[in-house]
């Protein structure tokens, strides 16, 4: 079974501070990991995937197959940056052969001006 | 360049009456999912379709049914409307064997009173 644990409901920061939003996965195989962000009351938007290394709005990602984690950084928070983020896991083709992603419950960013 | 389109994005449903919610996306991908988004709960996987003429469910089937009407159509039917089934329902689709996540349409807003 995979599952994908965000720990922070809700995560306030300074403008201007460093951002941390912490994912932690289970899952026995290799896994792909993504981040998605939802400004307020809008589609979820791909934001990450581990496998392309990208940084994206400033925001960055490793994957620690050690430490089973994916957390989200960024190192100086914009105001724009407030929203809801999402850690999500794929473990492959289902065997009905499709991607199916499972989420984390999200964690909500507010940057404090 | 559309991507996944929602219909309707807003709803009102008195307990006991039915509705169809409809999807359609026009990247010519194969995969198309039903989820829901609940405060707290993270998004729930309803049913998916991993290919045109497949339907499978997901997490939280029960109360819904689906059709893959072909490969750009994946509609979600409520047959009897519960105040548990207020939601905001997203559908979502991907490609293969690629997997690049998915891209999600803007959601519909569901109240049952």
């Amino acid at each position: 079974a995979q599952r994908v644990t965000q720990p922070e409901k809700l995560l306030s920061v300074f403008k201007g501070a460093p951002v941390e939003l912490k994912c932690n996965y289970s899952y026995s195989g290799s896994p792909e990991l993504f981040w998605y962000v939802q400004y307020s009351r809008q589609r979820l938007q791909l934001l990450l995937r581990h496998i392309s290394r990208e940084s994206i709005k400033g925001f960055t990602a490793d994957l620690n197959k050690g430490e089973t984690s994916f957390h989200l950084k960024k190192p100086f928070a914009q105001e724009e940056d407030s929203a809801m983020y999402y850690c999500a896991l794929s473990g492959g083709y289902s065997g009905a052969g499709s991607y199916q992603l499972t989420f984390g419950k999200g964690t909500k960013l507010s940057v404090i001006p | 360049n559309a991507g996944v389109t929602q219909t309707p994005k807003f709803q009102v449903l008195k307990t006991g009456q039915s509705m169809t919610l409809q999807c359609a996306q026009d990247m010519n991908h194969n995969s198309m999912y039903w989820y829901r988004q609940d405060p707290g709960m993270g998004l729930r996987l309803i049913y998916y379709s991993a290919s045109e003429g497949t339907t499978d469910k997901g997490e939280v089937p029960n109360g819904y049914n689906v059709s893959r009407l072909n490969k750009r159509e994946f509609s979600l039917r409520l047959e009897s409307a519960a105040p548990s089934q207020t939601s905001v329902y997203f559908c979502a689709s991907s490609e293969r064997p690629q997997n690049y996540g998915y891209t999600f349409g803007s959601g519909t807003r569901l109240t049952v009173v």
